[in-house]
């Protein structure tokens, strides 16, 4: 089964804090991707990674950064975390294909709040 | 990048049949059509996934037109436990985008 965990499922922080949220997979997937999820906006995408130290910007960039060190791990940095940072975030990994057929898998996720 | 359209809420009693339609005008030739399943405080998981025709599985059909500018996720005999959010998503693997969805309740 694919596996992919994230390192918190609560956290709680204050404003102007560096937040990291680690999201880890255990397929080999090439793409990963974080998303945060809102109540009436369904899932937004935030950044994705098609490939180690690759990042692409997703619909809802601003405020964030990303690190794709190793392949099964993408992180999502919060450089000062405010309170419409406040949400549900997913992490989720692919296989790396072009076309045709395919999957995402997701993590629990991470309930952040800022306060 | 296409958009999709489909119903924010539907109702539905144990045993029925639901049927979920997803409007996407301007789906391109190479993009799938894919539905995910929601429940509270979980991850999206995938239900199923087609190209055009009907696609089954031991949970849903899916149906797609000839023209591919809708498709409609089936769910049979619906119980209690299929009470979430359905996503229907087109697009190509990193192209793909999460609409708001639509919140099935089903009621004894």
């Amino acid at each position: 089964d694919v596996k992919v965990t994230q390192s918190s499922r609560y956290l709680v922080k204050r404003t102007g804090e560096k937040v990291f949220l680690e999201c880890v997979q255990d397929m080999d997937h090439e793409n990963m991707f974080w998303y945060r999820q809102d109540p009436g906006l369904g899932l937004r995408l935030i950044y994705f990674s098609y490939d180690v130290k690759m990042k692409e910007k997703g619909d809802i960039p601003e405020g964030y950064s990303v690190s794709r060190e190793k392949k099964e791990r993408f992180s999502l940095i919060l450089e000062s975390a405010s309170t419409n940072q406040t949400s549900m975030y997913l992490c989720a990994s692919s296989p790396g294909i072009q076309w045709g057929p395919y999957e995402q898998y997701f993590g629990p996720g991470t309930r952040l709040t800022v306060t | 990048l296409a958009k999709t359209t489909q119903p924010i809420s539907m109702d539905s009693y144990e045993g029925q049949e639901v049927n979920i339609t997803c409007s996407h005008n301007n789906i391109a030739t190479n993009d799938y059509i894919t539905w995910y399943q929601q429940f509270p405080s979980q991850g999206p998981r995938f239900i199923i996934q087609g190209y055009k025709t009907k696609v089954t599985n031991e949970v849903a059909s899916l149906f797609i037109p000839a023209d591919r500018k809708s498709s409609t996720l089936s769910l049979p005999r619906v119980s209690l436990s299929d009470t979430a959010v359905y996503y229907c998503l087109v697009g190509r693997p990193n192209d793909m985008r999460f609409g708001a969805g639509t919140r099935l309740t089903v009621k004894p």
